[in-house]
């Protein structure tokens, strides 16, 4: 067990739609990492908060986002939903010294 | 940009038999370098890291030598066990960035 949760495990949607991916950090880490892991792509960095603020970012698409709450929970919000969004996302978090990162079992995303 | 490249695999060994799993990227600067390891259904744990040229990293029998003039850093074991079967990932994180950067995925099966 990493300690990273991420809900929810699954999540069935259509085209069009939007959702929102939820992940809780391990206890005492500030850092919040999304990243994509799809068949075609590989696993993808897409964007990182360090206490609440954005930290950098990858190769996100402008129709996702995400934010980092005061109590540095962090949501991936996914909106406007295409088939080949469907992908394994995961979330990982670190303390300040940046690694070692520690992933979350993911949530499966289904576009149908 | 920063790439990471490993044989994708599906690699099949005998237990007991010896691995080795290639690993060469590409990047900007003096990256640190990672293996991960993924069980199905689960997230990636990181497996073993080294942050500097000719460091070896070691975890559970594997190990991984930071070969700067080859760009290299492939991941060996001298006799691996049928719970060695997952899927293995190299990474990289360099500069300024903390996302990291991954290969493809290694799928190791190992039959007894």
């Amino acid at each position: 067990d990493s300690g990273v949760t991420q809900t929810p495990k699954h999540l069935i949607t259509a085209t069009g739609q939007r959702v929102t991916l939820r992940c809780s950090p391990r206890s005492g880490d500030l850092s919040v990492y999304w990243y994509q892991q799809s068949l075609d792509q590989g696993l993808q960095f897409l964007i990182q908060y360090y206490n609440g603020e954005e930290r950098a970012k990858g190769n996100i698409l402008e129709r996702f986002s995400a934010q980092q709450f005061p109590d540095l929970h962090s949501e991936l919000n996914l909106s406007s939903l295409e088939l080949g969004d469907s992908a394994l996302y995961f979330c990982a978090s670190s303390d300040q010294g940046r690694e070692p990162q520690h992933f979350g079992d993911g949530t499966r995303l289904s576009i149908l | 940009g920063n790439s990471v490249t490993q044989m994708e695999g599906p690699v099949t060994l005998s237990e007991e038999a010896f691995l080795t799993i290639n690993c060469t990227y590409t990047a900007t600067g003096y990256p640190s370098l990672f293996w991960y390891v993924q069980y199905p259904g689960e997230g990636l744990q990181l497996l073993l890291k080294a942050t500097k040229a000719d460091d070896k990293g070691s975890n559970k029998g594997f190990e991984a030598t930071y070969r700067k003039e080859t760009t290299s850093f492939h991941l060996e074991k001298g006799s691996v066990q049928v719970s060695d079967s997952a899927v293995y990932f190299c990474a990289l994180r360099s500069g300024g960035a903390d996302g990291l950067t991954f290969g493809k995925g290694t799928h190791l099966i190992i039959h007894p």
